[in-house]
């Protein structure tokens, strides 16, 4: 079946630093989004990528899909405090179905 | 608008007892789906709907049931709770499969 995952796990960055999620699925995808939670709360959208090797930008995340629509990243610049929280990629063949990664749990030390 | 609402928020169950998670959603959003997070696993797909009578089975289906008679809930019942259906549960909605998805705030189950 459909697998998607998600490195790393965990990050620890200093404020400031960047960081960088990495996705990657056993098949390609058809689109692909990308989803923040914070501690005890909801996934929230934040992008979805269609095109083969898209890039996109929301002020310091750059989302990237890749050329063969099998992988993904979300790079964020500068991280702030705000940052905190797991990040999610979710992927369909085309349906309503989506896979999500395991998330990657970002920590920014101040 | 209220978006989407799950209730309850919390439960605790008996092994072996039967509930149903409540979702309901004011946007008109014909798609619904279900998901289960467990620590360090992410969200599995439990079922979805893309739209009232049509449900399909998702990553992990065993042990729950579905059913879509109206646009606006899309409940999610446990046949006979087993501890290892303790979980977080959300539901989420969509105007179609690529558009954003909008989640509730999750039901918080444990079943002993």
């Amino acid at each position: 079946g459909q697998q998607v995952m998600q490195i790393p796990q965990y990050q620890h960055v200093q404020e400031g630093e960047d960081f960088t999620t990495y996705c990657n699925s056993s098949t390609t995808l058809s689109n692909i989004q990308w989803y923040k939670q914070r501690p005890g709360g909801h996934p929230v959208f934040l992008i979805q990528l269609v095109k083969s090797g898209e890039v996109k930008k929301q002020k310091r995340l750059t989302f990237q899909f890749g050329e063969a629509k099998k992988n993904s990243s979300l790079h964020i610049t500068a991280t702030q405090t705000t940052d905190v929280g797991t990040y999610f990629c979710a992927g369909s063949r085309g349906t309503y179905k989506y896979i999500f990664g395991t998330g990657t749990r970002l920590k920014v030390l101040a | 608008n209220a978006g989407v609402t799950q209730t309850p928020k919390f439960q605790v169950l008996k092994t072996g007892q039967s509930m149903t998670l409540q979702c309901a959603q004011d946007m008109n959003h014909e798609y619904m789906s279900w998901y289960r997070q467990d620590p360090g696993m992410g969200l599995r797909l439990i079922h979805y709907s893309v739209g009232a009578g049509i449900t399909d089975q998702g990553e992990v289906p065993n042990g729950y049931n579905v059913s879509r008679s109206t646009t606006e809930d899309f409940p999610l019942r446990l046949l006979s709770a087993a501890p290892s259906q303790t979980s977080v549960y959300f539901c989420a909605s969509s105007y179609s499969e690529n558009q954003p998805q909008h989640f509730g705030d999750g039901t918080r189950l444990s079943i002993l």
